[in-house]
């Protein structure tokens, strides 16, 4: 049962246009969203994140949002570097589990000049 | 500040062996996670300490698996033996005590079982 999930395995976006990244999850008790980044041979690195009593969140060029009736949830990248490719994992938490985090199955994103 | 550490990088073994892989999460942090990552997939928790006690090891194969946290500080995660199905990345994290803290994680162990 994949509770969170990325349907869309790659995306290419040129240099200075936007990129977004979504995120579809299952379990209405998830009340924490966050974004991770992962460059090959590396660990995650955490990105931003979003509570569930949010609908927006921003940091520099990267905006999280998130739909809960929708269920759904999108990392927004403008405008889009060379340096963002990587693999970008959404993952999800309920604030009863501790720090657990489900992930979805990542997003390869590279971002062309 | 330094990070989560994990050694060793890399590792391969044959089937039927034992390994071990070790973690030292960032100073302070109570929280420690072991984490695999299959090729394709997203990180999976094995088992979630705080301080020295497992919390939450619900989906750690017990059968070949095991971990341990002696000193609330460090972690070792052994698999004996190990099956070819246990080739993947195995991430270390830790976080501050509390649900709304950020999850570090280390660059992780890749396993390659032959």
């Amino acid at each position: 049962d994949q509770q969170v999930k990325q349907n869309s395995p790659s995306l290419s976006v040129q240099e200075g246009r936007i990129s977004i990244l979504n995120c579809d999850y299952t379990n209405s008790m998830f009340d924490y969203f966050l974004w991770y980044k992962k460059y090959p041979a590396e660990g995650p690195t955490f990105l931003i994140s979003i509570s569930s009593i949010k609908d927006k969140n921003e940091d520099g060029r990267f905006t999280v949002f998130l739909n809960k009736s929708a269920k759904h949830l999108s990392l927004h990248i403008v405008p889009s570097q060379p340096g963002d490719s990587a693999v970008y994992f959404c993952a999800a938490r309920r604030g009863n589990q501790g720090g657990k985090l489900i992930f979805g199955q990542g997003t390869e994103l590279s971002v062309k000049p | 500040e330094a990070g989560v550490v994990q050694s060793p990088r890399y590792k391969i073994i044959e089937k039927k062996q034992p390994v071990a892989f070790w973690c030292n999460p960032i100073s302070g942090h109570n929280t420690l996670y072991w984490y695999r990552q299959n090729l394709g997939q997203g990180p999976e928790l094995l088992i979630r300490y705080e301080n020295e006690e497992a919390v939450d090891d619900s989906q750690l194969p017990k059968d070949r698996f095991s971990a341990e946290r002696l000193k609330g500080v460090d972690s070792t995660l052994k698999i004996q033996p190990a099956e070819l199905g246990d080739s993947a990345v195995y991430l270390c994290a830790s976080s501050l005590g509390g649900t709304g803290n950020t999850i570090y994680f280390g660059e992780g162990s890749w396993l390659t079982v032959v």
